[in-house]
């Protein structure tokens, strides 16, 4: 596709179940950045992929976080033993060149997370 | 304390209005990005411009103007003739390259609401 594609694009779960949220960055991206955001606030960074390495994790809040870029494309964000603080939407964008090039990121329309 | 404040949560203003959104940002780095998305209703982030801080030249878009000066480290972007389907969030964001890491932070946005 033309842009960055987030599935699902909405997402209930209970607390205490396992979450995984898909993102397809555009085509050739190297960057691939993901995002939560809570509601009224702007978006915080979580992690960040150059092709399949994930060089940045710093913004993960928990170990039940986990995020995946096995063959540089296509990214899983997982959330293990789901907390109500969780519920967010999680973004995801991708851009053309390295992090430290500083190039306009490309965002998805976001995964909307509900724990109940 | 807050690397990129925007002070204004709301602003409501009449169709053909201008309008002033303010980015006030904090940084040690000497090298250092910055950029304004817009996020309409479908949540989707959208790139609007990037200014490294070696260029402090003001831009024009159409509608749109952003004032960079370094003094005080403002950001500010201004919408000429304000239309309804310029109602949205707006971010700004700061990207530090620099002895202190990457880091890439959004403000808290300003929900922008234009009424015919």
């Amino acid at each position: 596709g033309a842009g960055v594609s987030q599935s699902p694009r909405y997402k209930v779960a209970k607390r205490g179940q396992d979450v995984a949220l898909r993102c397809d960055p555009i085509s050739g991206h190297v960057s691939l950045f993901w995002y939560q955001q809570a509601l009224g606030q702007g978006p915080e960074f979580l992690t960040y992929f150059q092709n399949e390495a994930q060089l940045d994790k710093s913004g993960l809040p928990s170990d039940r976080f986990f995020a995946e870029r096995p063959e540089g494309s296509v990214s899983t964000l997982k959330i293990q033993r789901t907390q109500q603080e969780d519920s967010a939407v999680y973004l995801c964008a991708s851009s053309f060149g390295d992090r430290e090039d500083n190039q306009p990121q490309h965002f998805g329309d976001g995964t909307r997370l509900s724990i109940l | 304390a807050q690397k990129v404040t925007q002070a204004q949560t709301e602003i409501s203003v009449v169709e053909k209005e201008d309008v002033t959104l303010d980015c006030v940002y904090e940084t040690r780095d000497t090298t250092y990005y910055l950029f304004w998305y817009k996020q309409p209703p479908s949540g989707e982030l959208v790139f609007l411009i990037r200014r490294n801080s070696f260029d402090e030249q003001n831009e024009i878009s159409g509608r749109y103007s952003w004032n960079f000066q370094k003094s005080t480290s403002s950001f500010n972007f201004t919408i000429t003739a304000s239309q309804v389907v310029d109602s949205a969030v707006y971010f700004c964001a700061l990207s530090e390259i620099g002895n202190y890491g990457q880091n890439f932070v959004f403000g808290p946005g300003t929900r922008l609401s234009v009424l015919p």
